[in-house]
């Protein structure tokens, strides 16, 4: 099937450090959005972005569309130790049906 | 409160007994998917629905079926697990096409 490929796989920063991730694929899609998971629960929105070049901010954290729809990045500035957790990103298409691809995730670990 | 509900949370079957997971959303949502979540490979899309009696097969549909005969439930149903099918399962819900999606607790779901 399609892939997302989410880079890293994961990260071990110091508190107040900034973080990046990002995912490209060769597919383009319509929607980009990123999610968190904490363990034992499901995921959690925290960006969604539809156009092309769009760069949207949710408090520290900062995503953008890439402008040829085939990639997105997530920034997280001044980390915390609750950012702890796996940062998934997601694509949507419309391929005769719509589909979501989900990446395989990158797991931040935050030391205080 | 606006919410994605699964049940059971947590379930251990044979194989090849039959199981339902039940998702249902309170937020009038038009869209609902399935997915499963396996280590290393983040979420993948079993089946989604864009409305009542509208599904379509997603990434990795084999061995499951859905169905959407109420705007709020989406049943994904097992009829004959197998151990290839003992992941953790989430439903989602979005308002329209495209747009974010909202995911439930998750089912962790071990079959022998």
């Amino acid at each position: 099937g399609q892939q997302l490929n989410q880079s890293p796989q994961s990260m071990f920063i110091q508190e107040g450090e900034d973080v990046s991730m990002n995912c490209t694929s060769s597919s383009i899609f319509n929607t980009w959005l990123w999610y968190k998971q904490e363990p034992g629960e499901g995921p959690v929105l925290l960006i969604a972005l539809y156009k092309a070049g769009e760069l949207t901010s949710n408090g520290r954290l900062t995503a953008q569309f890439g402008i040829t729809r085939k990639d997105s990045f997530l920034n997280i500035s001044a980390s915390i130790p609750s950012d702890v957790g796996i940062y998934f990103c997601a694509g949507q298409r419309y391929t005769g049906g719509f589909k979501t691809i989900f990446g395989a995730g990158t797991r931040l670990f935050v030391k205080a | 409160e606006a919410q994605v509900t699964q049940n059971p949370r947590y379930l251990i079957t044979v194989t090849g007994k039959k199981l339902t997971v039940t998702c249902s959303q309170n937020m009038n949502h038009e869209y609902m998917s399935w997915y499963r979540q396996d280590p290393g490979l983040g979420l993948r899309q079993i089946y989604y629905s864009m409305n009542v009696e509208v599904t379509d097969k997603g990434d990795v549909p084999e061995g499951y079926k859905v169905s959407r005969k109420e705007k709020r439930n989406f049943p994904l149903i097992l009829e004959s697990p197998s151990p290839n099918q003992t992941s953790l399962y989430f439903c989602a819900s979005s308002l329209s096409l495209g747009r974010e999606q909202f995911f439930g607790p998750g089912t962790r779901l071990t079959v022998l």
